[in-house]
């Protein structure tokens, strides 16, 4: 069964930092694509990075350039989400999702059940 | 910046059928977009029930099916359930970004 588990969210004053974490099990990670999705309370769905099955390729949203570094160790099955410089507007649920195979395109099919950041003072 | 935009809320009888769309602000959706489409219910995760235009996942019932129709990309709802009421977002792919963009969301009601 697969299984994607995010951890890591926490309260954080603004100009703080937070790594988030996705543990997967139940498929071979390193034969897929993976992604992070954020979703402020409320409000919709935004697409935020994603990383090759290697790790040799990443993409990220241009609203969040520069802050947020998204990384994986394969020999421990996980991603990860490094987010600084904290800002208010970065407050939201946290999801991982898999990519249905190893290329930029393939499609979402998995994914967690998120992890909440709230930046707050 | 890309905006891809969907119907703010449409509301469909029990049995009936809906279609919801998915527009990008930079012209018409082609396959070369790889639209998807998620459901979403209060409280929970996401759900992936389509993805390149048209393809279901073993789990998307058979009433759910989506299509290119008129340059925007389609989910339609056949025979819905009350269990279809949710948040529905579509993903397309833009190449040149390169970079994946959500939709504004539909919200079904069903009544």
């Amino acid at each position: 069964e697969v299984q994607l588990v995010e951890s890591g969210g926490a309260v954080v004053q603004p100009g703080g930092s937070l790594r988030l974490s996705c543990a997967a099990s139940g498929f071979t990670f390193d034969d897929y694509t993976m992604h992070w999705v954020r979703q402020a309370p409320g409000k919709g769905l935004q697409w935020v990075s994603l990383i090759s099955w290697d790790g040799s390729i990443t993409y990220y949203a241009d609203s969040i350039k520069g802050r947020f570094t998204i990384s994986r160790d394969n020999s421990k099955n996980s991603l990860y989400l490094q987010i600084n410089s904290l800002r208010t507007e970065d407050t939201a649920f946290y999801y991982c999702a898999k990519g249905t195979g190893g290329l930029i395109t393939s499609p979402f099919d998995y994914w967690g059940q998120g992890t909440l950041v709230t930046v707050s003072s | 910046q890309t905006v891809v935009t969907q119907e703010p809320s449409l509301t469909v009888s029990p049995g009936g059928t809906v279609t919801l769309t998915c527009a990008s602000s930079t012209g018409a959706v082609t396959s070369g977009f790889y639209p998807s489409w998620f459901q979403q219910k209060p409280g929970q995760a996401p759900r992936s029930l389509i993805y390149s235009a048209s393809n279901k996942h073993s789990w998307t019932p058979a009433r759910f099916s989506g299509s290119l129709l008129g340059g925007k990309a389609a989910l339609t709802l056949s025979g819905v359930q009350p269990e279809d009421e949710a948040e529905y977002y579509c993903l397309l792919y833009y190449n040149g970004a390169p970079s994946y963009v959500f939709g504004t969301g539909t919200k079904v009601t069903v009544l």
